[in-house]
């Protein structure tokens, strides 16, 4: 079946370090990827998808590019920041009206 | 943008007591909606789809008699815990797929309703 791997966190990092969270995923086809940001105490935001392989998803400096060579769907961003510091949940979907595949998250703390 | 409103935010109830849940897509038709359940600082786990006009279609292991849902409008999906218990505690999160041709395959999250039972 479909499934997504995320790495095991927590993540702590420096503010401005470079960041990465792996992610991998299994699944028949081709799904759409995604990554979520989930703030303490807050519902899931959309940060940024990606429909096809080699697509590039990118938004508030985080890229992550759709690999079907290595079915993965790594998250980076350059510099992160104080307020970077929330859950991340790499997902996937099959199709149209099925529902989202998580991983498992991956919880990020950025210090001063 | 489209955005999906939960109610209410936060719940405490007593145990054997029944508490609703409501999601609304606010500016767009949601003909499926997806009613996810969280586990502290653990990942979504999908309890049911919920589409307008017919039944839900419930995971496995995910007791529906138990776990109400209903679809009555393309805006509108409501999850009712019945006969609450403490293990029932959690933060539940709706997603609604918009139809619209302008965001295929993409779903909005509500912003979760954390349910304590006492």
């Amino acid at each position: 079946g479909n499934s997504v791997t995320q790495m095991e966190g927590p993540v702590t990092l420096s503010e401005e370090a470079f960041l990465t969270i792996n992610c991998t995923y299994t699944a028949t086809g081709y799904p759409s990827l995604f990554w979520y940001v989930q703030y303490p105490g807050e519902g899931l935001q959309l940060l940024l998808k990606a429909t096809k392989a080699d697509d590039k998803g990118s938004n508030k400096g985080f890229e992550a590019t759709y690999r079907k060579e290595t079915t993965s769907f790594h998250l980076e961003k350059g510099s992160v920041q104080v307020s970077d510091s929330a859950v991340y949940f790499c997902a996937l979907i099959y199709s149209p009206g099925y529902a989202l595949n998580f991983g498992k998250g991956t919880s990020l703390l950025v210090t001063p | 943008g489209a955005v999906v409103s939960q109610h209410p935010s936060r719940v405490i109830c007593k145990s054997g007591t029944s508490v609703k849940i409501e999601c609304r897509s606010l500016d767009f038709q949601a003909t499926t909606m997806f009613w996810y359940r969280q586990f502290p600082k653990q990942s979504l786990m999908l309890m049911a789809t919920s589409n307008e006009g017919s039944k839900a279609t419930y995971e496995q292991g995910v007791e529906k008699d138990k776990f109400l849902i209903n679809h009555a409008s393309l805006t509108l999906s409501t999850l009712t815990v019945t006969s609450a218990h403490p293990e029932d505690s959690s933060f539940y999160i709706c997603s609604a797929r918009d139809t619209g041709t302008g965001t295929y395959n993409e779903q909005f999250f509500g912003p979760g309703t954390r349910l304590t039972v006492l």
